[in-house]
């Protein structure tokens, strides 16, 4: 069910950027791209979102393609604690509890030192 | 103060027994969720409940029983356990136009 292509791990050095890529090229006009982590086997937390615009925030900075097919979250110095999975989702913003929201398999991101 | 708190942490039990887990959220929110993700680390929608009316029913066996006494409280029952139901089982929330807010998620073991 997931609307979203992840790859399934990737490794970065400890104090560089990390980028994560993900695909949606069905996302619809009224969805958002909205980011998770999930660190070890504690609740996904909530990273950030965007519509079309870049989006940063303490946490991470989105990019969104002009044609909102793909999107690159980005660490900008990720450090030992980054390292989780990374989940990528569509959704529309507004949709309550209606929509049907499946996390796929997410990037597992693992920081070297 | 945590924002969504799920209890028991851990669960291990018998086939054949019937368990519950509770949800309860301080953040004012409309939308209560539980997700159960297995073995293969999928996060799969259970149910949805919306101001305490159910939204969504996503295939789950009816031996689950969501309750929501209210907006701030969604429980779920499990009659008569199986092996296969052994998983994390998340609960989550949210308002109308941002993320979710899980648990730390409650491990049941069938054994």
């Amino acid at each position: 069910d997931a609307k979203t292509t992840q790859p399934t791990s990737m490794d970065c050095a400890e104090g560089r950027a990390a980028n994560l890529p993900c695909n949606h090229s069905t996302i619809s006009g009224n969805e958002y791209v909205y980011w998770y982590r999930q660190i070890h086997s504690q609740g996904p937390q909530y990273i950030i979102h965007g519509l079309k615009n870049n989006e940063t925030n303490e946490m991470a900075s989105l990019i969104i393609t002009e044609d909102r097919k793909s999107s690159t979250l980005i660490l900008p110095h990720a450090t030992l604690r980054d390292t989780a999975v990374y989940y990528c989702i569509v959704r529309p913003s507004n949709s309550g509890g209606y929509q049907k929201v499946t996390f796929g398999i997410g990037t597992k991101l693992q920081v070297i030192p | 103060d945590t924002a969504v708190s799920q209890t028991p942490k851990y669960l291990v039990t018998q086939m054949g027994n019937d368990k519950s887990i509770k949800c309860e959220q301080n953040l004012g929110h409309d939308t209560m969720y539980w997700y159960k993700q297995d073995s293969k680390k999928f996060l799969k929608i259970m149910f949805s409940y919306n101001n305490k009316e159910l939204i969504i029913n996503e295939t789950v066996p009816n031996r689950f029983s969501p309750k929501s006494p209210d907006k701030a409280h969604l429980n779920l029952h499990i009659n008569s356990l199986e092996l296969g139901d052994s998983a994390v089982y998340f609960c989550a929330s949210s308002p109308q136009g941002v993320g979710y807010t899980f648990g730390s998620g409650t491990r049941l073991t069938v054994v």
